[in-house]
């Protein structure tokens, strides 16, 4: 069965104290993975798609990385408007239409 | 440059009563999802879109009907509401091999 694990839950980290967040998932095969952040009240927004092992992708602060059974969305220096729920979702092979979502990382960055 | 609007912002209804979610995109995109999102279960598809005048179940669809009005529209219907469907009711829309797009959302309470 198709599995996708984001950790931890909920993070909460101090301005400028840089961390990482993990997708890890188990799947039969794997055709993009996207990263999304999402603002409370709001509808996710996209950040990242990433399609094979060793492709990175930079924006800001955020820099997203994968590998063959995990991405990582390493966030540098981070600011409190830094501060939302990240969500993984990934794209499988045979379904080329939906995405499969992790629950998600709730990250607080404190001033 | 409105996106992915989606109405009502928030609804209340009663168990049995029946509703229709709309969601409306400008992007001209083909495809166009529906996803429930609950607290610890993260985003689940409730129906998807692939093509104007095509409509396919995903993982929970149990309890809904979906209408693919025209390119634009994508509707989602309740037709005997229960408490177990109160959530948040996110719709999403995409072009061939690009992101999905989210709207904000409609919050649904079923009493």
């Amino acid at each position: 069965e198709d599995q996708v694990t984001q950790s931890p839950e909920a993070l909460r980290l101090q301005e400028g104290e840089s961390s990482s967040l993990n997708c890890s998932y188990t799947v039969s095969g794997l055709r993009g993975l996207f990263w999304y952040r999402q603002d409370p009240g709001k509808g996710p927004e996209f950040l990242f798609t990433l399609y094979s092992a060793g492709e990175e992708k930079e924006k800001e602060r955020l820099k997203a990385t994968l590998t063959k059974k995990e991405s990582f969305l390493h966030i540098t220096a981070p600011k409190p408007e830094d501060s939302a729920t990240y969500l993984c979702g990934l794209r499988l092979v045979g379904s080329n239409y939906k995405l499969t979502f992790g629950k998600g990382t709730l990250l607080t960055v404190n001033p | 440059n409105a996106g992915v609007t989606q109405t009502p912002k928030f609804q209340v209804l009663k168990t049995g009563q029946s509703m229709t979610l709309q969601c409306a995109q400008d992007m001209n995109h083909n495809s166009m999802y529906w996803y429930r999102q609950d607290p610890g279960m993260g985003l689940r598809l409730i129906y998807y879109s692939a093509s104007e005048g095509t409509t396919d179940k995903g993982e929970v669809p149990n309890g809904y009907n979906v209408s693919r009005l025209n390119k634009r529209e994508f509707s989602l219907r309740l037709e005997s509401a229960a408490p177990s469907q109160t959530s948040v009711y996110f719709c999403a829309s995409r072009d061939t091999d690009q992101p999905q797009h989210f709207g904000d959302g409609t919050r649904l309470s079923i009493l």
